[in-house]
């Protein structure tokens, strides 16, 4: 099973619409999640930490299901600028030796395209 | 404008051509890193430099070597590369402890 994995898409959904991607893990001891987004040819940043409880930062929802090891992002009301890649990111798997609690581990990606 | 730059922007080499990648981070961070992002693969640690000490090496072949002089600057030094890693090679910063990192632009190598 990979570390971190992704339906890679693409989505393509309407302006508008609500989109969800979700992400699986395969260390039940990963304890930070986050996603990333990268636009096309740029680096990633940083979009949202996932919290046990869930969060919400404006039209975007994170959760973690610890119990079945995924987490989702939630888009509502898609914006053309949301087009990019959404990655996945984890806290490094404790078998990647060293500093162990400096290390993410990254999906590949899912890449979504919000049409006019 | 992220903190975080990166020199060059693109870069071709040849085999058997020496160059170097640079970093300098603009944050105040203690901790580096360089990844590499191949097509249809997610990013890939290759180093991890806290406190200019280097306290990862993810496997990564000889023909890379990195360089910390400090807390902001890292370099990637190449020679006798393969075709296949030809890739964005891109450097991030953060805080010791804390897992947001802030990436730069990236170097897209092409190795022909």
């Amino acid at each position: 099973r990979k570390e971190v994995e992704q339906d890679p898409g693409p989505f393509n959904v309407p302006e508008g619409a609500t989109v969800a991607f979700n992400c699986t893990y395969s260390n039940s001891a990963s304890q930070s999640f986050f996603w990333y987004r990268q636009d096309c040819r740029k680096e990633p940043k940083l979009l949202m930490s996932v919290y046990s409880s869930g969060n919400e930062d404006g039209r975007f929802t994170a959760q973690l299901n610890r119990a079945s090891q995924y987490i989702s992002l939630l888009i509502r009301d898609s914006k053309l600028s949301d087009s990019a890649t959404y990655l996945c990111v984890v806290k490094g798997s404790p078998r990647i030796s060293g500093a162990g609690s400096y290390q993410l581990t990254f999906g590949k990606g899912t890449k979504l395209s919000v049409i006019p | 404008e992220t903190g975080v730059t990166q020199t060059p922007r693109h870069l071709v080499m040849g085999m058997t051509n020496k160059k170097s990648l640079k970093c300098e981070q603009h944050l105040g961070h203690n901790a580096m890193y360089w990844y590499k992002q191949s097509a249809k693969k997610p990013l890939e640690l290759m180093f991890v430099y806290n406190f200019k000490e280097q306290t990862e090496n993810n496997s990564v072949p000889s023909r890379f070597s990195p360089e910390c002089p400090n807390s902001s600057h890292l370099f990637l030094h190449l020679h006798t590369l393969q075709p296949e890693d030809s890739a964005l090679y891109l450097c991030a910063s953060s805080q010791a402890g804390n897992y947001e990192q802030y990436f730069g632009p990236g170097t897209r190598l092409t190795v022909t």
